[in-house]
């Protein structure tokens, strides 16, 4: 049973657009979302989180929009650029539990 | 940099070898993981010590077996290995008390090649 989704394996974004990853949940006790950016051949890199008290967090050029009721989270990069390709992580704990991941999504950003 | 430091970051392994991974982490957090990733798989969890103490092993094979001798070390020994235990082992650390939530920082990772 897998509680973080992450349904598109692969994503690609021209630079300077705006880059959207999507991740749902199916446990709504989970109270803690986060996203990390992975290199090849490096370790996972946090990048973003949010509570669930917020609906919104930005940091820069990544924003994350949490949306509760229809258990669905995701990360909005602008403007892309191609140092952004990656694959990003999604995942999610309650309270200070194990974080549970998602398969992650590759974003491509093609000059 | 990160604060989280594996060693070593290739190795190569035969079935009958017995080796070890490292790592340590330089944040003062107190909770010490392994995963382990695989190709087009999720990340999965294989062992977490907090405070020193093994508090989950997500029925990893004996063949593995973890040492957390102190809260900013972390080994991960490796014995008979199989080719399908080839992967990217990730060590991470967090603040097990932190609030509200749990962010775990993770190491570049030791790319583990059995044959």
């Amino acid at each position: 049973d897998q509680q973080v989704k992450q349904n598109s394996p692969s994503l690609s974004v021209q630079e300077g657009r705006i880059s959207i990853l999507n991740c749902d949940y199916t446990n709504s006790m989970f109270d803690y979302f986060l996203w990390y950016k992975k290199y090849p051949a490096e370790g996972p890199t946090f990048l973003i989180s949010i509570s669930s008290i917020k609906d919104k967090n930005e940091d820069g050029r990544f924003t994350v929009f949490l949306n509760k009721s229809a258990k669905h989270l995701s990360l909005h990069i602008v403007p892309s650029q191609p140092g952004d390709s990656a694959v990003y992580f999604c995942a999610a704990s309650q309270g200070a539990q194990k974080l549970v991941f998602g398969q992650g999504t590759r974003l491509t950003i093609n000059p | 940099e990160t604060g989280v430091t594996q060693t070593p970051r290739h190795l190569v392994m035969g079935m009958t070898n017995k080796k070890s991974l490292k790592c340590e982490q330089h944040l003062g957090h107190n909770a010490m993981y392994w995963y382990k990733q695989s190709a087009k798989k999720p990340l999965e969890l294989m062992f977490v010590y907090s405070l020193e103490e093994r508090v989950e092993n997500n029925s990893v094979p004996s063949r593995f077996s973890p040492e957390c001798p102190n809260s900013s070390h972390l080994f991960l020994h490796l014995h008979t290995l199989q080719p399908e235990d080839s992967a990217l082992y990730l060590c991470a650390s967090s603040q097990a008390t932190q609030g509200p939530g749990n962010t775990i920082y993770f190491g570049e990772g030791s790319w583990l090649t059995v044959v």
